[in-house]
């Protein structure tokens, strides 16, 4: 159960467009379209951002988006807001029916 | 409105055992799975066991499985976790997220959590 690759930080301003990278392996990530992306405030809960690797639970924002390409996910956040800044965390189901989360990348705006 | 309200954290020393609690409410609790994820102070976040609704199954992460068990009162809207056999590294907020679905994730509600502190 080794953790999702993602970079430990990114970075960009105001009405730009930043991609989150989410690596995993045939066994989590490659394996089922379950790849979800959370978003989290410095002492705050997390929130699901996106759920099945693409899709928007109702309440969030259609400037983020996700997707997936064999064992790679990714999370693009477009027209870059202040408030967007916070550490996000992907994750997978796996094969063996656990859950896995990436590392966290914390976005600086 | 989905409330989760996690309790049982505190200090413990290693070898210790401990009892979380998650009281829902504001959803069919039977219905949903619930899990618990911990996230250590500074660090990611960490998923640690997954249970149906029914019950009947439970999953664990490899770090905690033979330590904790996790388990559910339907009757009372409540979910638990029994910890035994902590370590330093069991330190961590304690959050007990509802899973969306009708899988072992993904996580739509979350409650505030609770600090477990394993230390001598």
């Amino acid at each position: 159960q080794s953790a999702l690759t993602q970079p430990a930080s990114v970075s960009g301003s105001p009405g730009q467009s930043i991609t989150i990278s989410c690596t995993g392996t045939s066994s989590d990530v490659g394996a089922y379209n379950y790849v979800s992306w959370y978003q989290q405030h410095p002492g705050k809960v997390p929130k699901l951002m996106i759920s099945d690797v693409s899709n928007q639970p109702s309440g969030v924002s259609n400037r983020f988006s996700g997707s997936k390409s064999g064992n790679t996910a990714s999370l693009t956040i477009s027209g870059l807001q202040a408030e967007d800044e916070a550490d996000y965390y992907c994750s997978s189901y796996t094969t063996s029916s656990t859950v896995v989360f990436g590392g966290g990348t914390k976005l600086t705006v | 409105e989905v409330q989760l309200l996690e309790s049982g954290g505190g200090l413990v020393q290693p070898g210790g055992s401990l009892r979380l609690s998650c009281a829902a409410s504001g959803f069919t609790f039977s219905s949903y799975a619930m899990s618990w994820v911990r996230q250590a102070p500074g660090k990611g976040l960490e998923w640690v066991s997954t249970i149906r609704g029914s019950g009947g199954s439970a999953y664990y992460a490899d770090s905690v499985k033979g330590r904790f068990t996790i388990s559910r009162d339907n009757s009372k809207n409540t979910l638990y976790l029994q910890m035994n056999s902590l370590r330093a590294e069991d330190t961590a907020v304690y959050y007990c997220p509802k899973v969306y679905g009708s899988g072992n994730d993904p996580f739509d509600y979350w409650g505030q959590g609770t600090l477990v502190t394993v230390s001598s």
